[in-house]
């Protein structure tokens, strides 16, 4: 158990939807990482928010965005879903921003979109 | 160009036998740091190793071990003494310090699917 709860640990949905993931990170940790994981493309980066504030931007669709809380949870918000949106979605965390940092897993979201 | 590369899809390794599992990285940053992650039919993603780019030794972690060669730019994970627990698929990541444009999120490879045999 790595510490970093996610929820719901399955989300089916339609095509044209809005569904919010929701993580918590590792208890101290500042720093919250969006990953998406599809057959297609891999794991692939998406965001990262640092105490609060958005840190950097990966390959996250502009259909997608997140924020981290005072509390630092954080959700990931995904609209306008399609087909190609099914995938499984980690969070992970870090007790900070930097290099030699590692990065801590949830156990993901896995999204289908019918 | 691909960040990381994995060229190995999968492997058939039989149990107590050491095991290594390849990956090349390409990045013009001197300062970066590269990762192994290990993901289980569960689909959870295990964090194993890390190896600092001026990092002089290699990393070792039980039996996870990192063979470092900066100048080939590769960082093969070794494992000793494989276990049918060992049975994932295994993940090499990257995290540049500059390249990423300032972000921390990590670029990983396609991977490589171990299947430990008794």
């Amino acid at each position: 158990d790595s510490g970093v709860t996610q929820t719901p640990k399955h989300l089916i949905t339609a095509t044209g939807q809005r569904v919010t993931l929701r993580c918590s990170p590792r208890s101290g940790d500042l720093s919250v990482y969006w990953y998406q994981q599809s057959l297609d493309q891999g794991l692939q980066f998406l965001i990262q928010y640092y105490n609060g504030e958005e840190r950097a931007k990966g390959n996250i669709l502009e259909r997608f965005s997140a924020q981290q809380f005072p509390d630092l949870h954080s959700e990931l918000n995904l609209s306008s879903l399609e087909l190609g949106d099914s995938a499984l979605y980690f969070c992970a965390s870090s007790v900070a921003s930097g290099l030699s940092y590692e990065q801590y897993f949830g156990p993901g979201t896995r999204l289908t979109v019918t | 160009a691909q960040k990381i590369t994995q060229t190995q899809p999968g492997m058939f390794v039989q149990e107590k036998e050491a095991v290594t599992l390849d990956c090349t990285y390409d990045t013009s940053d001197q300062s970066y740091g590269l990762f192994w992650y290990k993901q289980p039919s569960s689909g959870e993603m295990i964090f194993l190793i890390y190896q600092g780019s001026y990092d002089e030794q290699n990393a070792t972690e039980g039996r996870y071990s990192l063979n470092f060669q900066k100048a080939r730019k590769s960082a093969n994970l070794v494992i000793s003494a494989s276990q049918l627990g060992d049975s994932a698929m295994y993940f090499c990541a990257m995290r540049e310090a500059y390249s990423g444009g300032g972000a921390d999120g990590l670029t990983f490879g396609k991977g490589t699917h171990l299947i430990i045999q008794p």
